[in-house]
């Protein structure tokens, strides 16, 4: 069965330093994954997604995520964090086809914190 | 324009009480989808819904009833709310059924008391 699960739950950085939100899968197959940021009160955006073709995956607002099949992971990444980037961010697995649909699994969430 | 759209988003209401959320989403889209996230930030896919028809329906309690008068909307009906539906309710569309980029509503914020 596929799932994901994100390593930490809370994140606090200093703005201007690297954001490492860390994220481990679970899949039978070579998995599709997504990183998806929820600001306080708002809905949810997609940040970037792995589908199998470049392992390092650029997204929105600086974000990347490199998938690494050896060590199962889907690290989201940041050179240099913003206030703006207070978050809650979730890495997601799309799971297998079943019904006519593919379901989204998503992790808990990590909270990103970033002070000045 | 908001891709998708969906209305009210913030909801206080007694319990026992029916109440509905509507969602409209402008992208083109086939597929939409409700999901509910608990207090403690969990999302969990309740139904999806395929060009008007009802594809995926998780455990979800029948007093939840999803209507989809069009591929455009799709509509959330929850009848004699319980403390326990308190969550927010995420509307979201995607091309097709393959869950390939998925993109939501931001949110409706029930609160049953």
């Amino acid at each position: 069965a596929q799932s994901v699960t994100q390593l930490d739950s809370h994140v606090s950085v200093s703005e201007g330093t690297p954001v490492l939100l860390r994220c481990n899968y679970s899949s039978s197959y070579s998995p599709s994954l997504f990183w998806y940021v929820q600001h306080p009160n708002k809905g949810l955006q997609l940040l970037l997604k792995y589908t199998s073709a470049a392992t390092l995956v650029k997204g929105i607002n600086g974000f990347e995520a490199e998938f690494k099949k050896s060590e199962t992971s889907f690290h989201l990444t940041k050179p240099s964090a913003h206030m703006s980037d207070a978050a809650e961010y979730f890495c997601v697995v799309r799971g297998p086809y079943s019904g006519g649909y593919n379901k989204l699994i998503f992790g808990a969430g990590t909270r990103l914190a970033v002070h000045p | 324009d908001t891709a998708v759209s969906q209305t009210p988003k913030y909801l206080v209401t007694q319990m026992g009480n029916d109440k509905s959320i509507k969602c409209e989403q402008n992208l083109g889209h086939d597929t939409m989808y409700w999901y509910k996230q608990d207090s403690k930030k969990f999302l969990k896919i309740m139904f999806s819904y395929n060009n008007k028809e009802l594809i995926i329906n998780e455990t979800v309690p029948n007093r939840f009833s999803p209507k989809s008068p069009d591929k455009a909307h799709l509509n959330l009906h929850i009848n004699s709310l319980e403390l326990g539906d308190s969550a927010v309710y995420f509307c979201a569309s995607s091309q097709r059924t393959d869950g390939n980029t998925i993109y939501f509503g931001e949110g409706s914020w029930l609160t049953v008391v």
